[in-house]
């Protein structure tokens, strides 16, 4: 079955301790991002990768970081998470056809942080 | 002004109703555009894609137009299955994705 998965779907942490995010795609999708979505504001989009080794910034990408050693994982890093950062992430992939393809989306992460 | 904005609603509608939603962009040179639908918090998915002037499919349409800058999306003959919010997407360049806020939609029995 073609996915997008995220570990863990539910987190609650402190301040300042790290913790990574993990997603996976089994479509081979080149193009990968993540997005954090809060009330009002809709999904704001944190960073993007375009392949392997190769990643940008969105709109809101201060306090995390991305790798994208292998294909199919994108891993979301928050090295010092604060309370502001609570939030829903999701995952998405899509091929790199260009930017009229579909998206698909993991079932979202819930990010409370204390 | 935003780069993608929605009527944050709610509408209420009831059951068999016609809702129309619009979604304006800033960007003129976007070529494609989305209408997704997610439910209560789930993760969003594709309802709809337009890449000329429109699209039909069933009870749902979606209209672009270029001049004014928006696109808008039609149900028709609303289902209480409809109840969702809608999500207008525009890509801003190769890899950049802008999501408008959403509508709110609850269709009553």
């Amino acid at each position: 079955e073609a996915q997008v998965t995220q570990n863990p779907r539910y987190l609650i942490t402190v301040t300042g301790k790290k913790l990574t995010v993990t997603c996976s795609q089994n479509m081979n999708h080149e193009y990968m991002s993540w997005y954090r979505q809060d009330p009002g504001l809709g999904l704001r989009q944190i960073y993007y990768s375009m392949n392997v080794e190769v990643t940008d910034k969105g709109d809101v990408p201060e306090g995390y970081k991305v790798s994208r050693k292998e294909k199919r994982n994108f891993p979301l890093i928050l090295e010092s998470p604060s309370p502001n950062q609570t939030s829903l992430y999701f995952c998405a992939s899509r091929t790199g056809g260009g930017p009229g393809e579909t998206q698909y989306f993991g079932p979202g992460t819930r990010l409370l942080v204390l | 002004r935003k780069e993608v904005e929605q009527d944050p609603g709610p509408f209420n509608v009831p059951e068999g109703a016609t809702v129309a939603f619009n979604c304006t962009y800033s960007n003129s040179a976007s070529q494609s555009f989305f209408w997704y639908r997610q439910d209560c918090r789930k993760e969003p998915k594709l309802l709809m894609s337009v890449y000329s002037s429109g699209n039909e499919d069933g009870r749902f349409t979606a209209q672009l137009n270029r001049a004014s800058q928006y696109i808008s999306l039609l149900i028709r003959d609303s289902k209480l299955s409809d109840s969702a919010t809608y999500l207008c997407v525009v890509p801003y360049g190769g890899f950049k994705t802008i999501f408008g806020a959403g509508t709110r939609l609850f269709v009553k029995a």
